[in-house]
């Protein structure tokens, strides 16, 4: 069965200091898809990237990038040069294309950047 | 550009009241779901659907019950609140067809309370 692992439940840093944030998952299906969330503390779900198991590329949006590593079953996110406006809750998910394409999410891990 | 429309955002309910949430999407999305998220905790799939006429069942079904009449609503009903239903609900959809999924759609989640 399909599942996502996140197993920092809570993290913290000081501002400006860089940080990662694991996701493993588990799939047995060919073709899938990864996302990330974000849950600021207002509450709102913001969607970050999609990424097709078939795209390896990893993937920089600003001070965000995401490392995808099919060999470890991982899609980690890095933010570069965090800021108090990242604190939230980030939330890893999978849907698979052939199997079950629901999305299933892990548990999360909250950010808190310290000023 | 509505996208996913959740009622109502926020409910107080009495212990044996029933209650129906209602979610819209208008994406002609095929795939909807409902999540619930406790405090501090991850996102629980509660049932979800994949397309009109068939639901089924996720992570956390019991207490809750769902219909799909039409592509675009999935009203979550509750029976007999309990406090341990106390949680806010979060309305999704997404898209797939073949291979190609897309991310989840989220609607702004209502807060319910159960006292």
């Amino acid at each position: 069965a399909q599942k996502v692992t996140q197993a920092q439940t809570e993290i913290s840093v000081v501002e400006k200091e860089d940080v990662t944030l694991d996701c493993v998952y588990e799939t047995r299906d060919t073709t899938y898809y990864l996302f990330w969330y974000k849950q600021p503390p207002s509450g709102e779900l913001v969607f970050l990237i999609r990424r097709n198991s078939f795209d390896e590329q990893n993937e920089i949006s600003g001070r965000y990038s995401w490392n995808f590593q099919k060999s470890t079953s991982s899609f980690n996110f890095t933010i570069t040069a965090s800021q108090v406006v990242d604190s939230a809750v980030y939330f890893c998910a999978l849907s698979e294309a052939y199997r079950d394409d629901k999305i299933i999410f892990g548990k999360g891990t909250r950010l808190h950047i310290l000023p | 550009n509505a996208g996913v429309t959740q009622t109502p955002k926020f409910r107080i309910l009495k212990i044996g009241q029933s209650m129906t949430l209602q979610c819209t999407q208008d994406m002609n999305h095929n795939y909807m779901y409902w999540y619930r998220q406790d405090p501090g905790m991850g996102l629980k799939l509660i049932y979800y659907s994949v397309g009109a006429g068939i639901t089924d069942k996720g992570e956390v079904p019991n207490g809750y019950n769902v219909s799909r009449s039409t592509t675009e609503d999935f009203p979550l009903r509750l029976e007999l609140a309990a406090p341990s239903q106390t949680s806010v609900y979060f309305c999704a959809s997404s898209y797939t067809e073949g291979t190609l999924n897309t991310e989840a759609f989220f609607g702004q989640g209502t807060r319910l309370t159960v006292v």
